[in-house]
């Protein structure tokens, strides 16, 4: 079945550091992708998406490209800040758009002053 | 703004005994979704709704029950619960042209 795959965490970078969350996944079709964040004692809110081969999605100086070829969705941050200190989640859902979304297991960023 | 509203945030249960968590949203949003979230394992579908009268099952189903008798709620029922349900839930609503969920903020369940 589909399944999405994420790097263990947790990472930890200094502020203004360059961020790769790495995310492959394994589907049938063509899944629209997503990364969700989320932060201390709150829901997950939605960060980027994309929905076909080399969308890029973009949000918040956050960015991850659709890549068809490796099956890959990683996401990147050019300069992190303390803000960004979250858990951040993979995910792909099939064309339906039922809700039924996968997840990764998700991955805990910590960003030290 | 209210959003996706879940109820209650935290509860405690005894083994056996049974409960309802509620979820409200007020985005007309016809696709409604319940998951379970656990420590390394992500999120997990428990079940789905497509509209109102409508469910099925997700990805980790049993145990719990759904209704969906108006577009707005969507209550997740656990009939005797155990303590491999302790976990963190959450209710979300998809804008159904664009795919993205709206969470509400989690209720904690700890089962003893």
């Amino acid at each position: 079945g589909d399944s999405v795959t994420q790097m263990e965490g947790p990472v930890t970078l200094s502020e203004e550091a360059f961020l790769t969350i790495n995310c492959t996944y394994t589907a049938t079709g063509y899944p629209s992708l997503f990364w969700y964040v989320q932060y201390p004692g709150e829901g997950l809110q939605l960060l980027l998406k994309a929905t076909k081969a080399d969308d890029k999605g973009s949000n918040k100086g956050f960015e991850a490209t659709y890549r068809k070829e490796t099956t890959s969705f990683h996401l990147e941050k050019g300069s992190v800040q303390v803000s960004d200190s979250a858990v951040y989640f993979c995910a792909l859902s099939d064309q339906s758009n039922t809700g039924k979304l996968i997840f990764g297991q998700g991955t805990t960023l910590q960003v030290k002053p | 703004n209210a959003g996706v509203t879940q109820t209650p945030k935290f509860q405690v249960l005894k083994t056996g005994q049974s409960m309802t968590l509620q979820c409200a949203q007020d985005m007309n949003h016809e696709y409604m979704s319940w998951y379970r979230q656990d420590p390394g394992m992500g999120l997990r579908l428990i079940h789905y709704s497509v509209g109102a009268g409508i469910t099925d099952q997700g990805e980790v189903p049993n145990g719990y029950n759904v209704s969906r008798s108006t577009t707005e709620d969507f209550p997740l029922r656990l009939l005797s619960a155990a303590p491999s349900q302790t976990s963190v839930y959450f209710c979300a609503s998809i804008q159904g042209n664009t795919g993205e969920l709206f969470f509400g903020e989690g209720s904690r369940l700890t089962v003893l």
